[in-house]
C-alpha cells in the first residue's frame, strides 16, 4: 500500500536558520509528490509540487523540495526560515489512479526568535 | 487556483444531531475531495464526490453516515450525520483544479460535538 513517512514530529528552529523537514514515500509508480502547510487554525497550502523533470523544485514562500528516487524521499527546505514559517507541513503522494492523495502525520515547525 | 469557500467556518453541535457543510468553488470542477482531520492528525480522504454519479466512500466511510450531495461543478455538501464527540474534526473539502493532478483545499470547517 502506499504510504508517506514524515519521521519528525516537531522540529525546532531558529529564526534565520537552515530548515529540512523529511519525507519518505512508498509507492510502486512514478509518484506525484506535494508539500503543504498548515497554518494554526487555517486550511492547507500548496508550496510545491513534483510530477516529473528537474528533481530540484521550487516553490512559494522561498521553498524548495528535492525529489531522490534512490532515497524515495521529498526533503523540503529552505535557506532561512522566518517566524512566520511556522506552523505545520504535511508531505502527501497522489494516488489511487491520479485521484486520492495520501499525506503523512506532519511535521509542526517552531521558530524561536 | 481556484477560490474555495465552506460555510460553516466552525461549529459546535449536539451529540446526535446533524450538520451539513458546504463547499463552493469559484470555477467549474470535474473532481472534488472531502477530507477528515482528526484534533493533531493528519488529513484522511472520505469521499470522492463527482458531478452527475454517486459519491465513492473511501474504506471505514459510510454514505449514511457522510452523505455527499454533487449538484453542479462548482458546489458539493458533506452531511455529518448524528453525530457522536468522535466525529469533532477539522472537514475540509478539496478540487482539482486547474489541473486535475493537484488539489487545493477550502479553508475548513471546525466541527466540535458535545
Amino acid at each position: 500500500a502506499q504510504s508517506v513517512t514524515q519521521p519528525d514530529i516537531h522540529i525546532t528552529v531558529s529564526e534565520g536558520a537552515s530548515l529540512e523537514l523529511r519525507c519518505n514515500y512508498s509507492y510502486g509508480a512514478t509518484p506525484y509528490l506535494f508539500w503543504y502547510v498548515q497554518s494554526p487554525g487555517q486550511g492547507l497550502q500548496l508550496l510545491l509540487k513534483y510530477f516529473s523533470g528537474d528533481t530540484l523544485v521550487q516553490g512559494i514562500k522561498g521553498f524548495e523540495a528535492e525529489f531522490k528516487r534512490s532515497q524515495s524521499s521529498f526533503n523540503l527546505r529552505k535557506p532561512s526560515v522566518h517566524w512566520s514559517d511556522a506552523a505545520e507541513y504535511f508531505c502527501a503522494v497522489l494516488t489511487g489512479g491520479g485521484n486520492k492523495l495520501t499525506f503523512g502525520t506532519g511535521t509542526q515547525l517552531k521558530v524561536e526568535l | 487556483s481556484a477560490v474555495i469557500s465552506q460555510k460553516p467556518s466552525r461549529d459546535i453541535c449536539q451529540r446526535g444531531t446533524s450538520l451539513t457543510i458546504q463547499c463552493q468553488v469559484d470555477s467549474q470542477v470535474t473532481m472534488m475531495f472531502w477530507y477528515r482531520q482528526q484534533p493533531g492528525q493528519s488529513l484522511t480522504l472520505i469521499a470522492t464526490a463527482n458531478q452527475g454519479s454517486e459519491a465513492t466512500y473511501e474504506s471505514g466511510f459510510v454514505i449514511d453516515k457522510f452523505p455527499i450531495s454533487r449538484p453542479n461543478l462548482t458546489f458539493s455538501t458533506l452531511t455529518v450525520s448524528n453525530m457522536s464527540p468522535e466525529d469533532s474534526s477539522i472537514y475540509l473539502c478539496s478540487v482539482g483544479a486547474p489541473d486535475a493532478d493537484t488539489q487545493y483545499f477550502g479553508p475548513g470547517t471546525r466541527l466540535t460535538v458535545l
